[in-house]
């Protein structure tokens, strides 16, 4: 399978402890995103690069929250000191620049935080 | 930034029958509006998308509108099917390279047999 992966599916922790989540984009795509979706909301934006270069970051990726994309390949999303309020879906998504209109998304690492 | 509001929140249609979802949007400057269903424990998927140089498309069974005037776009599924059953996001995005795609709060479809 060429998708996005994303690991690990599915991730427990108790609050203050830190989190990272691993994403593979399409390996032929330069750019990648993250994502949080809560419960019944649509997917909100947190950061994205462009190969290796981290080009934005939303006001929702607090001091707690870092991305990386090292090699311009995976990217690690870590959540230090976990609250109960980061408990979410946590979608990787990526794209060609050159077809930079949709992303394809892969499904998602669920955290809850306890 | 970027608003974008869709309608209903669910909504149940006898199988056979027509879906209709609504999404306005605030950002002028938007020029691309994709749809995307995402079916439980997955992650989005692209089904259809449009540009703001288009009013129409349609692809099989699905199509969507754009009315760039009033802001509105619109996904509509024909002769539905029980795998239509997920929850639909419209989305929007400003055409440029440093821009992202903003969601709408998402639709349930259900449908019933």
């Amino acid at each position: 399978d060429t998708g996005v992966s994303q690991n690990p599916r599915h991730k427990i922790t108790k609050r203050g402890q830190n989190v990272t989540f691993r994403c593979d984009p399409i390996s032929e795509h330069n750019r990648l995103y993250w994502y949080r979706q809560t419960l019944g909301q649509g997917p909100e934006f947190l950061t994205y690069f462009q190969n290796e270069a981290q080009l934005e970051k939303s006001r929702l990726l607090s001091d707690r929250f870092s991305a990386e994309r090292p090699k311009g390949s995976f990217s690690t999303l870590e959540i230090q000191r976990t609250e109960q309020g980061d408990s979410a879906m946590y979608l990787c998504a990526s794209s060609l620049r050159q077809d930079d209109y949709g992303y394809t998304f892969g499904s998602g690492t669920r955290l809850t935080v306890v | 930034g970027e608003n974008v509001e869709q309608h209903p929140s669910t909504l149940s249609v006898q199988e056979g029958d027509s879906a209709v979802i609504k999404c306005t949007y605030s950002d002028s400057a938007s020029n691309y509006f994709p749809w995307y269903k995402q079916e439980l424990g997955k992650g989005p998927q692209l089904i259809i998308d449009i540009r703001s140089n288009v009013g129409e498309k349609k692809d099989q069974r699905i199509a969507v509108t754009l009315n760039k005037t009033a802001k509105h776009f619109s996904l509509h599924i024909t002769e539905t099917q029980p795998e239509d059953s997920a929850v639909y996001f419209c989305a929007a995005r400003r055409y440029s390279s440093a821009s992202k795609i903003i969601f709408g709060s998402g639709t349930r479809l259900s449908i019933r047999p």
